[in-house]
């Protein structure tokens, strides 16, 4: 039972490096999410997804980019690394969301930016 | 858009003390949704409240609804070591199909 995999859990980027998180379920969830916690303000929405081929703005979209081309996966991408990125990342599906159907969590991807 | 505010933020109780935690929202509630973090894991579901007085018990977590005060309440009781961590509520950011938004969290701590 795998569920929602991240790759990888852990990773250390310099400023202006790039990188790419992976968030992976098996469940054919239509809806995928990320979010980003940081201490003292919880779980913010960054991007998310309705569908294959689709993405949305969350509530903190800046400095990050998504895409949605096969229906398990959703990439979230840093272009050019910032220190404020600096957080735990976790990607969410579900069926719907909202109503009647919970959220499914990968459990993490811890990302330092110094 | 949906806020959602916890309080407290964080508690300490006895083991075998019941407490109880609590979600209040900015808007009307259309449905409710507690999860439950161990520290440095993703988050465990672990009720979903849809109608107003709704009440749902799991093990001995028993979760409320009060939409008429926007509200959610979240009571353990006889608290257990194992009910240590972060929970969190959540809830639909904009009402029906759209992705949940959650409050900041509840730090629990069990001592013997």
């Amino acid at each position: 039972n795998a569920g929602v995999t991240q790759t990888p859990k852990f990773r250390v980027l310099k400023t202006g490096q790039s990188m790419t998180l992976l968030c992976a379920q098996d469940m054919n969830h239509e809806y995928m999410y990320w979010y980003r916690q940081d201490p003292g303000m919880g779980l913010r929405l960054i991007h998310y997804s309705v569908g294959e081929g689709t993405t949305a703005k969350g509530e903190v979209p800046d400095g990050y980019n998504v895409s949605r081309l096969k229906k398990q996966n959703f990439l979230l991408g840093l272009e050019s690394a910032a220190p404020s990125q600096t957080s735990v990342y976790f990607c969410a599906s579900s069926y719907f969301p909202g109503r009647n159907t919970e959220a499914f969590f990968g459990q993490g991807t811890r990302l330092t930016v110094v | 858009s949906q806020e959602l505010e916890q309080s407290p933020q964080s508690l300490i109780v006895q083991e075998g003390k019941n407490l109880t935690i609590n979600c209040t929202s900015s808007k009307t509630l259309y449905g409710l949704y507690w999860y439950k973090q161990k520290y440095g894991e993703g988050l465990i579901f672990l009720m979903m409240l849809q109608k107003g007085g709704e009440e749902k018990s799991h093990e001995k977590i028993t979760a409320k609804l009060d939409e008429k005060k926007q509200q959610s309440s979240l009571h353990i009781t006889a608290s257990q070591p194992s009910h240590a961590g972060i929970y969190l509520c959540g809830a639909p950011k904009g009402g029906g199909n759209t992705p949940l938004v959650f409050g900041k969290g509840t730090r629990l701590s069990v001592i013997a």
